[in-house]
């Protein structure tokens, strides 16, 4: 079974500094996506980015980034520039590729994010 | 992307009773997902509801407990039976875009409080 591992429960980070969060997983499959999600205290999911597994260029959106290592599957996300708004519950999340639509998202235990003035 | 209009927001229940959650989409979508968020934890996946067919429940989740209807491919309900304060939790509908291969889209959630 895949599983989802995020190491940091909390995080801190001063306004307009870059912070980095922590995603392993754990899959026998070679087709994948990943994705982080942001939860702000409003409660809705938003997605920030996604990777699939078999493009090795590293996606960005913006002040967003990840460091998708395959073989260490590792997929940690960027964010640079923080700001206020990026104060948020930070959620890794897993799913294979069977090209289906009932194809399942896995997630992590998540990362509480505060960004500091 | 979708949007996903969900309702109640948040509801106070007493012991014993039931509640059922909407979710209405602003476009057709195959599958619909529901999952469980207890506080300061993950989501754990409920079950996926397909259109005219029944949901296919998780582990550790059943039918009787939590029935879902899927009449079409806009509007989705959960129902919560026979509430218990382990079922204090936020609840949250979700949709697959059609266009955007694996992105699930989300409702805002439901917060219950079972007292």
């Amino acid at each position: 079974a895949q599983t989802v591992t995020q190491s940091q429960p909390e995080m801190s980070v001063q306004e307009a500094e870059t912070v980095t969060l922590s995603c392993t997983y754990d899959t026998s499959e070679n087709n994948y996506y990943l994705f982080w999600y942001k939860q702000p205290p409003s409660r809705q999911m938003i997605l920030v980015i996604r990777q699939e597994a078999y493009k090795q260029q590293n996606a960005t959106e913006n002040r967003f980034s990840v460091n998708f290592q395959k073989a260490a599957k590792s997929f940690s996300l960027k964010i640079s520039d923080s700001q206020l708004g990026d104060t948020a519950m930070y959620f890794c999340a897993f799913m294979r590729d069977y090209g289906g639509a009932t194809n399942k998202l896995i997630f992590g235990t998540g990362t509480l994010l505060a960004v500091q003035p | 992307s979708a949007v996903i209009s969900q309702k109640p927001s948040r509801d106070i229940c007493q012991r014993g009773t039931s509640l059922t959650i909407q979710c209405q989409v602003d476009s057709q979508v195959t599958m619909m997902f529901w999952y469980r968020q207890q506080p300061g934890q993950s989501l754990t996946l409920i079950a996926t509801a397909n259109q005219g067919s029944e949901a296919t429940y998780e582990s550790g989740f059943v039918i009787d407990k939590f029935p879902i209807s899927r009449p079409n491919l806009t509007f989705s309900t959960l129902t919560v039976s026979n509430m218990s304060p382990e079922d204090s939790s936020i609840y949250l509908c979700s949709g697959r875009d059609r266009e955007i291969n694996g992105e699930l889209f989300f409702g805002e959630g439901s917060r219950l409080t079972v007292l």
